[in-house]
């Protein structure tokens, strides 16, 4: 399986801030994907990072709060802007590499715990 | 809409014993159905799935089984261990990337 990489694996930030989370693949994979894990919660698409194209949101998720990037097959990113303390979640990468034409496996990184002040 | 319910919210057991975790699916073109251990401050980690033309699935402790009439699929482990303690998250999808997740399982092996 693919190895996800995610920096920062942690960070406290204050309200009204922005937050830069990457997501490194060491292969270059077919689909990314970004989720929201609140606090004791299960997981949320947040979007699918598109390469080379705009990022496919998730209802209740917008741009301008969650702008997304994939410059290329291993790497993304995910900005959470404008930052409240409803932001403080776990927001994870995860990766598929579609083989065949139906769903394959996901892999989730680690996972970045975002608290806001 | 789409929707996995998953029971129990918390399950504990004497090291040894079996647990068993169930998901309840609503959309039946559902078609491949994977299973999450999340261990303390990491991420999900796909531990079996199973696709919708098997009726069950084995990997040396853990299991799968699925009853696609009844749309429900099970994560059965056996002799569980200290290590086994984790939060556990079933999923269903219907042939895209987009996983609908069940509530979790916190599960406790108790030694």
């Amino acid at each position: 399986s693919a190895v996800i990489s995610q920096k920062p694996s942690r960070d406290i930030c204050q309200r009204g801030t922005s937050l830069t989370i990457q997501c490194q693949v060491d292969s270059q994979v077919t689909m990314m994907f970004w989720y929201r894990q609140q606090p004791g919660q299960s997981l949320t698409l947040i979007a699918t990072a598109n390469q080379g194209s705009e990022a496919t949101y998730e209802s209740g998720f917008v741009i301008d709060k969650f702008p997304i990037s994939r410059p290329n097959l291993t790497f993304s990113t995910l900005t959470v802007s404008n930052m409240s303390p409803e932001d403080s979640s776990i927001y994870l990468c995860s990766v598929e590499d579609r083989k065949t034409g139906g769903p394959d496996e996901q892999f989730f990184g680690p996972g970045t715990r975002l608290t806001v002040l | 809409g789409e929707n996995v319910e998953q029971h129990p919210s918390t399950l504990s057991v004497q090291e040894g014993d079996s647990a068993v975790i169930k998901c309840t699916y609503s959309d039946s073109a559902s078609n491949y159905f994977p299973w999450y251990k999340q261990e303390l401050g990491k991420g999900p980690q796909l531990i079996i799935d199973i696709r919708s033309n098997v009726g069950e699935k084995k990997d040396q402790r853990i299991a799968v089984t699925l009853n696609k009439t009844a749309k429900h699929f099970s994560l059965h482990i056996t002799e569980t261990q200290p290590e086994d303690s984790a939060v556990y998250f079933c999923a269903a999808t219907s042939g895209t990337y987009k996983y609908i997740f069940g509530t979790g399982t916190r599960l406790k092996v108790l030694a």
